[in-house]
């Protein structure tokens, strides 16, 4: 499968904890989205990282990238109960004619409790 | 306009029913996709259009789907004959990038087919 898949499928903290989950693809790719889904909502972009970045950040995000593992992580730093949603990694593999064609995985389903 | 605008929110149709999903993209956006989200799991892509060009339509389940953009902005996606297990809700995403840089979804529409 091209797909991106998150580790883990679930995950349960505490207000005020970091969140950290992973994402692990097969092909290589020009870049890789993390998106956040609400429950009953349309996917909210985070973050794009680039094939050639290793790292980015964007308020309470980080995100790493390693292309020789083909892994990448989310970590959310101070949770809020806000947080809680479904994160999706989605890998742009580099084979899709020149434009985006992402490919989702499951997801990890976050909850943060107040 | 300001976001993504899919219509109807919800669709619910009988078994061989025909339906139409519209997808208003934000104003100029040259790409678009169309994606279908099964419970509980990612979207899976369906199409894109770049402009009125649909460059990709290698996603679409089978010769019942068909998507449309004819004039390079507003999009339909055509279910024929429904089945139950074209019961899903039905995203669309816009990007300003030819290469779908960050994709705005909308709010999809979550068709039911009894």
């Amino acid at each position: 499968s091209q797909q991106g898949e998150e580790d883990p499928q679930a995950l349960s903290i505490q207000e005020g904890e970091n969140a950290t989950m992973n994402c692990s693809y097969k092909t290589s790719i020009n870049n890789l989205q993390w998106y956040r889904q609400n429950s009953g909502r349309g996917l909210v972009h985070l973050i794009l990282i680039r094939s050639n970045e290793r790292e980015k950040h964007s308020g309470r995000l980080r995100v790493t990238l390693d292309t020789s593992k083909k892994s990448s992580s989310l970590l959310i730093t101070a949770s809020r109960a806000a947080d809680t949603a479904s994160y999706f990694c989605a890998p742009a593999p580099s084979f899709s004619g020149g434009y985006n064609k992402l490919i989702f995985g499951a997801g990890t389903r976050l909850a943060v409790h107040p | 306009g300001a976001g993504v605008s899919q219509s109807p929110r919800y669709k619910v149709a009988k078994r061989g029913q025909d339906v139409a999903l519209r997808c208003d993209p934000i104003s100029g956006h040259v790409s678009l996709f169309w994606y279908q989200q099964a419970l509980g799991q990612g979207p899976e892509f369906l199409t894109y259009f770049q402009n009125e060009a649909q460059l990709d339509k290698s996603g679409l389940p089978s010769d019942r789907f068909f998507a449309e953009r004819p004039e390079g902005s507003v999009s339909t996606l055509k279910i024929q004959r429904t089945q139950q297990e074209d019961s899903a809700v039905y995203l669309c995403a816009s990007s300003s990038t030819d290469r779908g840089d960050g994709y705005t979804f909308g709010s999809g529409t979550r068709l039911t087919v009894v």
